[in-house]
């Protein structure tokens, strides 16, 4: 039963065009979101969050949006650039049990020059 | 410079064979995960630990075993290893005041059980 879904495994844009990675959700008690960053080889990193007390959330380049209605959030990157090429991870929390945080399968960037 | 560092990156090993993969973290945090990544399954939690002798199951606990005895330290033991552990595993680290939002990742521990 997998609570977080990227329905997506890649995606390919162009360079200088915007990015979007979606990811649903099933469980409304998660109350906290985040994007996360991995390149081959290497750990995923830490991209961005999102409270569920708002609906967007934004850092330079990457903005997250949250639709609790619709248990759906998205990761917006514009400008596209070719270092953002990664597999991005989706994952959620439920803050009263703060071990736990549910990932999704991942979408594939590839943003091309 | 602050790291969680997994040894050994990759592992082959036999069915049955007891083997212990290592983490480590030098930030002094309190939370400690493990995770393993699986083709189109994504990052699934295997245990966490939120501090020194405090451990629990995360989604696919079976088959591994966990200890928390230091808080730098928190090793992944496969008691007897079989071929569908096959995986990509990671160790995770982060402080109770940031959560999960400030995780940081080791680089990984590709294992083949054959």
């Amino acid at each position: 039963d997998q609570q977080v879904k990227q329905n997506s495994p890649s995606l390919s844009v162009q360079e200088g065009r915007i990015s979007i990675l979606n990811c649903d959700y099933t469980n409304s008690m998660f109350d906290y979101f985040l994007w996360y960053k991995k390149y081959p080889a290497e750990g995923p990193t830490f991209l961005i969050s999102i409270s569920s007390i708002k609906d967007k959330n934004e850092d330079g380049r990457f903005t997250v949006f949250l639709n609790k209605s619709a248990k759906h959030l998205s990761l917006h990157i514009v400008p596209s650039q070719p270092g953002d090429s990664a597999v991005y991870f989706c994952a959620a929390s439920d803050a009263g049990n703060t071990g736990k945080l549910i990932f999704g399968q991942g979408t594939t960037l590839q943003v091309k020059p | 410079e602050a790291q969680v560092t997994q040894n050994p990156r990759y592992l082959i090993t036999v069915t049955g064979k007891k083997l212990t993969v290592t983490c480590s973290q030098n930030m002094n945090h309190e939370y400690m995960s493990w995770y393993r990544q699986d083709p189109g399954l994504g990052l699934r939690q295997i245990y966490y630990s939120m501090n020194v002798e405090v451990t629990d199951k995360g989604d696919v606990p079976e088959g591994y075993k966990v200890s928390r005895k230091e808080k730098r330290n928190f090793p992944l033991i496969l008691e007897s290893p079989s071929p569908n552990q096959t995986s990509l595993y990671f160790c995770a680290s982060s402080s109770s005041t940031g959560g999960w939002t400030e995780a940081f990742f080791g680089q990984g521990t590709r294992l083949t059980v054959v």
